[in-house]
């Protein structure tokens, strides 16, 4: 099994509507991110946790909240999806116990297309 | 204004060749950089790890920095079809362990 599940993998909606993306881990990270990745941008945070008490935004959350259920899960929703919204999200984890080598470890992603 | 820099590509070398791959940020104050590897429609995978000055080998890997240039690279050794993909040059801003800040990322493509 994934260490860092992401569902659901591909997801067409309708604008308007509302949407949640969930990701849960195995690896007892604290740390949790939400990216989304479009061609020629790159990776772009939307909002990230160290811990369940904890949430921030990102470079770009306007648009998206986030809800950190547990240590292990870290759901993001889009209240009202809008076309620029397309795009692939990646959820991410990463433990600081691991001192300067804390990269961090990427689920499958999501595609997210919104029509 | 954080940023990661790098040459968005397409990169092409001869299978056997030696790929060389180029990064350069703007916080001097990171500590921690990181090369991912991503497949087309796949997760970004962790593949080097440096933190200090010189070179650190991994196999047909080597990650090299210099901090006071600002600078990090990624060299392939013995290039394989395999190795065609796109790669992420990571860089932690904000102090020990803060967050990573993404280049758009190299496409590297080597042909057989």
């Amino acid at each position: 099994d994934a260490d860092v599940t992401q569902t659901p993998r591909n997801r067409i909606t309708k604008t308007g509507k509302r949407i949640m993306l969930e990701c849960s881990q195995t690896k007892g990270h604290d740390r949790m991110y939400w990216y989304r990745q479009d061609p020629g941008l790159g990776l772009r945070l939307i909002y990230y946790s160290f811990d369940v008490k904890d949430i921030n935004k990102g470079e770009i959350s306007d648009g998206y909240s986030v809800s950190r259920q547990a240590q292990a899960k870290f759901s993001l929703s889009l209240e009202s999806a809008i076309p620029n919204q397309t795009a692939l999200y990646f959820c991410a984890t990463s433990d600081p116990n691991r001192g300067a080598n804390y990269g961090y470890t990427f689920g499958s992603g999501t595609r997210l297309t919104v029509v | 204004q954080k940023e990661v820099e790098q040459n968005s590509g397409p990169l092409s070398v001869p299978e056997g060749a030696i790929a060389s791959l180029n990064c350069t940020y703007s916080d001097r104050g990171s500590q921690s950089f990181f090369w991912y590897r991503q497949y087309s429609g796949k997760s970004p995978e962790l593949i080097m790890f440096i933190y200090s000055n010189g070179d650190k080998e991994d196999g047909r890997f080597t990650a090299q920095l210099n901090k006071a240039s600002q600078y990090v690279s990624l060299l392939i050794r013995d290039s394989q079809p395999s190795d065609s993909a796109t790669y992420l040059c990571a860089v932690s801003y904000g102090g020990s362990q803060g967050n990573l800040i993404f280049g758009k990322g190299t496409k590297l493509s080597v042909k057989p």
